[in-house]
């Protein structure tokens, strides 16, 4: 298995705090994904990072913030959470060169209730 | 916006039976492929890519790509009840990203 953890594994709280959940890799991978999954939506990425400090949006990235400080670790914040952000978070992972620069493995997410 | 289509599910094979997913996908652009199984309550595993057109084998698992018909499947053969699963079709997009189809969940019947 790839080498990602993801930290929180399951988290519950209230509409208006602050919440960071953690991905770490150590395959030295350059890109990094956030996606967030839903019944009847699929896997829809939130943000995704491309280098240490260099991150861009994805689909659904309204409300989420994310951080790259170091190879190893990418962050995503949800300033302010709210209900239509309870859901399971996975990060990803891809090398992003070679013969299959596109393939991305996947952690073991995030389940985060917002009430 | 780019759209991936999968069959409808929930699809249904008796033990030893050929499954076919199959997946269609709008932006011709995407120049590879990939399916993930994802069993419930766990993350997705990559279980196959494929780049050309035509057939990849691998074990029991065939993908089949048409680019000119922007068609991508998956046969699974000789079908085991531990490939119950959602399957998701994902074509790549533009930076390094990939676009996920919803699933088809499968259930092989013992």
């Amino acid at each position: 298995d790839a080498g990602i953890t993801q930290s929180p594994r399951h988290k519950v709280t209230e509409t208006g705090t602050p919440v960071t959940l953690r991905c770490h890799q150590t395959e030295n991978h350059r890109y990094m994904y956030w996606y967030r999954q839903d019944p009847g939506h699929g896997l829809r990425l939130i943000h995704y990072s491309y280098g240490v400090k260099d991150t861009d949006k994805g689909e659904v990235s309204d409300g989420y913030s994310v951080s790259r400080s170091k190879t190893e670790d990418f962050l995503l914040t949800l300033e302010s959470a709210t209900s239509s952000q309870t859901s399971v978070y996975f990060c990803a992972i891809s090398e992003g060169t070679g013969v299959d620069y596109n393939e991305q493995f996947f952690g073991p997410g995030t389940r985060l209730t917002v009430l | 916006q780019k759209e991936v289509e999968q069959n409808s599910g929930p699809l249904s094979v008796p033990e030893g039976a050929i499954a076919s997913l199959n997946c269609t996908y709008s932006d011709r652009g995407s120049q590879s492929f990939f399916w993930y199984r994802q069993y419930s309550g766990k993350s997705p595993e990559l279980i196959m890519s494929i780049y050309s057109n035509g057939d990849k084998e691998d074990g029991r698992f065939t993908a089949q790509l048409n680019k000119a018909s922007q068609y991508v499947s998956l046969l699974i053969r000789d079908s085991q009840p531990s490939d119950s699963a959602t399957y998701l079709c994902a074509p790549s997009g533009s930076a390094r990203q990939l676009t996920f189809g919803s699933g088809t969940q499968l259930t092989v019947l013992p």
